[in-house]
């Protein structure tokens, strides 16, 4: 079965430092990888997308890709109070197919002004 | 640009009533759609993926259902709502190919009492 795995935390971070949120994912043939901001409420918001080994920065975010090691993870540089949300890792685990994504559980993350 | 209009925002149902849901996609043509929901502890669940008209996927055997009777509108529908429907609902589209990212309406938010 595929499984996408995150700590739920919640994470707290002081403003202005960096936020590391991590996510692991069970299906080795896994080709997209996807970060989703979600406010309270809200629906998710796609941040970032990644589908090769290594970083990718779009501002204050990279997301960081190891196929090897099955494991992805997105950086919040600069930390900001409306960075308080909870962040929803998602992989497109069949590779082509069009059934959609697994989604983590998230991670509540908190920036302390 | 592309747009996902969901509604309604949020509803309030007795149990055994039933429920329809409707979302529509503008702006983008033979869109995948995607009915996913979200109950508290769980994440995201995938319930229903449509690549055309009258063409609908089941992830999950459940009281639901799913129509698309036109190519971009997606419907979710009970005859008889249980407690366990309670949930935040959310459509979603991609583009026509695999590994694509989702874009999600804004959500309804359904209690069933």
């Amino acid at each position: 079965q595929k499984e996408v795995e995150q700590n739920s935390g919640p994470l707290s971070v002081p403003e202005g430092a960096i936020a590391s949120l991590n996510c692991t994912y069970s299906d080795r043939g896994s080709q997209s990888f996807f970060w989703y901001r979600q406010y309270s409420g809200k629906s998710p918001e796609l941040i970032m997308s990644i589908y090769s080994n290594g970083d990718k920065e779009d501002g204050r975010f990279t997301a960081q890709l190891n196929k090897a090691s099955q494991y992805v993870s997105l950086l919040i540089r600069d930390s900001q109070p409306s960075d308080s949300a909870t962040y929803l890792c998602a992989v497109n685990a069949r590779g082509g197919g069009a059934d959609g994504l697994t989604f983590g559980k998230g991670t509540h993350l908190i920036i302390q002004p | 640009s592309q747009t996902i209009h969901q509604w309604p925002a949020t509803l309030v149902q007795p149990v055994g009533s039933p429920l329809s849901l409707e979302c529509t996609v503008e702006g983008t043509s033979n869109p995948n759609l995607y009915w996913y929901r979200q109950a508290a502890g769980r994440g995201l669940q995938l319930l229903f993926y449509s690549v055309g008209i009258g063409q609908i996927s089941s992830e999950v055997p459940q009281n639901l259902s799913a129509s698309r009777p036109q190519d971009r509108q997606f419907i979710l529908s009970s005859k008889k709502l249980l407690l366990s429907d309670s949930g935040f609902y959310l459509c979603a589209w991609s583009v026509a190919a695999g590994n694509e990212k989702l874009f999600f309406g804004s959500g309804t938010q359904l209690s069933v009492l």
